[in-house]
């Protein structure tokens, strides 16, 4: 069965320091898509990155990268330098592409309070 | 901007009366989705539409039923409210401009029963 787990309920960082969200995954597919979600405190859920299971290059946008490492099934998300408008419940998300089903299964999400 | 909106945006309603949520699609995706979103559990699946007249059961369904007469809208329904069922609600379509695999979502709807 697939699961996400977010350990991190809330995190809470001065601006301009670095923070890195957790997400730890569980499939038994060998080909699956991972995804992280924004949700400011506007509501919307923002889409922010998709990987699938065949690239664990890492990703850098700006201030935000990712790194996946299927060895320990993680997809964590790390902001540089963070700001306040940073602050929301971040999401984590994964989908199996083999079920064909086209399920997406959340993590319980991480709120991240950024202070100035 | 995935071309979706949620109708009503906010609804207050008391237990027992029926409610009809809906998700509207200007871009012709196949598959959408309606979510709850409550403290504690993330985004948890309710229904899920694979095309017109084509539903099935997501992991919170007690409840709510689901229609799709037309590619464009995903109706959801709480038969009778119960204030367990107060939340926000949100529609998903799959697919997009940059990618097919992934899910965007429509703003939510909070609903409040009394």
């Amino acid at each position: 069965a697939q699961k996400v787990t977010q350990a991190q309920t809330e995190i809470s960082v001065v601006e301009k320091e670095d923070v890195t969200l957790d997400c730890v995954y569980e499939t038994r597919d060998t080909t699956y898509y991972l995804f992280w979600y924004k949700q400011p405190p506007s509501g919307e859920l923002v889409f922010l990155i998709r990987r699938n299971s065949f690239d664990e290059q890492n990703e850098i946008s700006g201030r935000y990268s990712w790194n996946f490492q299927k060895s320990t099934s993680s997809f964590n998300f790390t902001i540089t330098a963070s700001q306040v408008v940073d602050s929301a419940v971040y999401f984590c998300a994964l989908s199996e592409a083999t079920s064909g089903t086209y399920k997406y299964i959340f993590g319980t999400g991480t709120r991240l309070k950024v202070l100035a | 901007d995935a071309g979706i909106t949620q109708s009503p945006r906010h609804k207050v309603t008391e237990t027992g009366t029926p409610v009809t949520l809906r998700c509207h699609q200007t871009e012709n995706h196949r598959y959408m989705y309606w979510y709850r979103q409550d403290p504690g559990h993330g985004l948890r699946l309710i229904h899920y539409s694979y095309g017109v007249k084509d539903t099935d059961k997501g992991e919170v369904s007690d409840g709510y039923s689901v229609s799709r007469s037309k590619t464009e809208d995903f109706l959801l329904t709480l038969e009778s409210a119960t204030s367990s069922q107060t939340s926000v609600y949100f529609c998903a379509i799959k697919g997009g401009r940059e990618y097919t695999d992934t899910q965007y979502f429509g703003p939510g709807t909070r609903l409040t029963v009394l």
